[in-house]
């Protein structure tokens, strides 16, 4: 089957760093995307990662590596706009977007 | 700037009844995908489109839900009889193509079936 983990909850201080992890396993595999939605939104695109290594932008990176089937998001210099779910998604074969659960970032003041 | 347009924004219906949802995607976008997202969980691809053909529908349940995209434009998305485990927020995306690694989202349909 094709899955994607990553944790459900993280909780950070508003300024800190923190990290969310997403492993897969999926047939095929064209990159990994990070999502952000707000509750009550939609998901916005982030970042994607078709080769290793890491891709910056702005407060916001985030790393692949294929080898190990994994990739984080990192998010420096917490804002309290940035609580929301964040989510990891795989583009596989047939081109679809395969999904995680997400996890919900808590940041506190 | 340009954005997907989904409608209504909230649908209340009783179970049984048929209930149908519009997604207009950004101009130029050929592919368009229906998710449904429980609250909590990742969304789920129902069926992805590319222009007026459907890529994968393997999630969609096809017993009660139908999906259309006639002129490669819009797209509807019809439950046909709504049962309660239907209740979720159904978003509709764009990407320019299959291959585009980004996709935009609509607002979403909040559907609650009592």
């Amino acid at each position: 089957g094709q899955s994607l983990e990553q944790p459900s909850e993280v909780t950070a201080v508003e300024g800190a760093i923190v990290q969310i992890n997403c492993t897969y396993q999926t047939s095929g595999f064209y990159g990994l995307s990070w999502y952000q939605q707000h509750d009550g939104g939609a998901p916005t695109f982030l970042s994607y990662n078709a080769l290793d290594g890491l891709e910056e932008t702005g407060r916001f990176s985030s790393f692949l590596s294929r080898s190990d089937s994994y990739g984080y998001l990192l998010l420096q210099e917490l804002q309290m706009k940035d609580s929301a779910s964040y989510f990891c998604a795989v583009r596989g074969s047939n081109y679809q977007l395969i999904w995680g659960a997400g996890t919900k970032l808590i940041i506190k003041p | 700037e340009a954005e997907v347009a989904q409608s209504p924004r909230y649908k209340i219906t009783e179970k049984s009844q048929a209930v149908a949802f519009w997604c207009d995607p950004i101009s130029g976008h050929a592919t368009l995908y229906w998710y449904r997202q429980i609250l909590g969980q990742g969304p789920e691809l129902l069926v992805q489109f590319q222009d007026e053909s459907v890529v994968d529908d393997s999630q969609l349940p096809k017993d009660r839900f139908s999906a259309e995209r006639l002129k490669g434009v819009d797209s509807t998305l019809k439950i046909q009889p709504a049962e309660l485990g239907d209740s979720a927020m159904y978003l509709c995306a764009s990407s320019l193509g299959q291959g585009n690694t980004e996709a935009f989202f609509g607002q979403g349909t909040r559907l609650t079936v009592v």
